[in-house]
């Protein structure tokens, strides 16, 4: 167990639709990165926070987007869902800010658009 | 920007055997290069890592080398176990070290 959770498990939606994925990183860290994993493809960096601060983009489109709150748990919003979009989406978390520590994953949410 | 390439996308051993996975970037600023291992179902656990200022390290029956010069580094597995068969990912700092770019992953498979 990594320390960092993810809700939900597995979501099964449609296309046009919206869903929100939330993560709460391990107990201290500061940083969140999000990361979508389709089927055969390595894990694609969507974006990065720190603190409550975007810190970094990735391959984001334009229909998702992201926040860390207060409390430092995260949520990434996908509106306007396509077929493509069905992945796996996977948050982690790491003490600092720059990437060369130690990233924690969640065990991801499942994302399957009809 | 940072670009990683993972060779081979599949390996299959046999129990006790080494495997080696071979990872080339392209970002010569790149300082940090770790390993993951992701198990069906789960998320990517971090194994091994290591830093533009060394030139191999290792932990047990795992060991990472990277040469700098010509932008790579391996993974190797000696004496492997079923338990280790997994997608392996290999990754690198990208520009800024704001964020990781991963190889596109290696399943292996270890025959008892």
């Amino acid at each position: 167990d990594s320390g960092v959770t993810q809700t939900p498990k597995h979501l099964i939606t449609a296309t046009g639709q919206r869903v929100t994925l939330r993560c709460s990183p391990r107990s201290g860290d500061l940083s969140v990165y999000w990361y979508q994993q389709s089927l055969d493809q390595g894990l694609q960096f969507l974006i990065q926070y720190y603190n409550g601060e975007e810190r970094a983009k990735g391959n984001i489109l334009e229909r998702f987007s992201a926040q860390q709150f207060p409390d430092l748990h995260s949520e990434l919003n996908l509106s306007s869902l396509e077929l493509g979009d069905s992945a796996l989406y996977f948050c982690a978390s790491t003490v600092g800010d720059p990437s060369y520590n130690e990233q924690f994953f969640g065990p991801g949410t499942r994302l399957t658009v009809l | 920007g940072e670009n990683v390439e993972q060779h081979p996308s599949t390996l299959s051993v046999q129990e006790g055997d080494s495997a080696v996975i071979k990872c080339t970037y392209s970002d010569s600023a790149s300082n940090y290069f770790p390993w993951y291992k992701q198990e069906l179902g789960k998320g990517p656990q971090l194994i091994i890592d290591i830093r533009s200022n060394v030139g191999e390290k290792k932990d047990q029956r795992i060991a990472v080398t990277l040469n700098k010069t010509a932008k790579h580094f391996s993974l190797h597995i000696t004496e492997t176990q079923p338990e280790d068969s997994a997608v392996y990912f290999c990754a690198a700092t990208g520009t800024g070290f704001q964020k990781l770019v991963f190889g596109t992953g290696t399943r292996l498979l270890v025959s008892p």
